[in-house]
């Protein structure tokens, strides 16, 4: 079955630190990639997307992420987070010819400490 | 673009009676999507249309549950005889209508049932 993992569950993390939040997929030949980020009372915003091309994606407030096929991993990276990046991050796919529809991974909680 | 809405934005109903929530997909988009997300956990597919043909359902989306999309423009999801278990946030997201297309989530409609 088509599946997302977000192997962990909750990040603390001191404000400027670096942070990753790692994702893995399971394996099709054709699949595009995404990072959402959920505030609280709100609604998922995409930060991220791999489509195609370069492995390495750039998105929206400084995270960026790299699409690693051999490894089945979609990873998001900030290098120095904010207090304001405290929120729920979720990854999630598409498969191709598969109408779009996105299938999440159970979310990561960032939580920035001052 | 006035974004993707939907209404109400919370529903406290009794176990038993029935509830429709709606959404407004952003004008031109010709896909959407309807999700569920229980707490602590990633949103989940229930079903999508392209214009106003419902092209995929869900297992998820028991016999109680329906959703339309007349005319291809806004959608209703309607849950019959609501249990405890449908207690959720009920997500809407819409596309231009390729895979690879951004969807584009509103805020939610969160469904308590008591």
């Amino acid at each position: 079955a088509q599946s997302v993992t977000q192997l962990d569950s909750q990040v603390p993390v001191f404000e400027e630190a670096p942070v990753e939040l790692r994702c893995n997929y399971s394996s099709s030949v054709s699949v595009y990639l995404f990072w959402y980020v959920q505030y609280p009372n709100q609604g998922l915003q995409l930060l991220l997307k791999y489509l195609s091309g370069s492995t390495l994606v750039k998105g929206i407030n400084g995270f960026e992420a790299e699409f690693n096929k051999s490894q089945t991993s979609f990873h998001l990276r900030k290098p120095s987070v904010h207090i304001s990046d405290t929120a729920e991050y979720f990854c999630a796919v598409t498969y191709y010819n598969q109408g779009g529809k996105l299938i999440f991974g159970q979310g990561t909680e960032l939580s920035v400490k001052p | 673009d006035t974004g993707v809405s939907q209404n109400p934005r919370h529903k406290i109903t009794k176990r038993g009676q029935n509830v429709t929530f709606r959404c407004d997909p952003i004008s031109e988009h010709n896909r959407l999507y309807w999700y569920r997300q229980t707490l602590g956990q990633g949103p989940e597919f229930l079903t999508y249309f392209q214009n106003e043909a419902q092209l995929e359902k869900s297992r998820l989306l028991s016999d109680r549950f329906s959703a339309e999309r007349p005319k291809g423009s806004f959608s209703t999801l309607e849950i019959q005889r609501t249990e405890q278990g449908d207690s959720a946030m009920y997500l809407c997201a819409s596309s231009l209508g390729s895979t690879e297309n951004i969807q584009y989530f509103g805020a939610g409609t969160r469904l308590s049932v008591l």
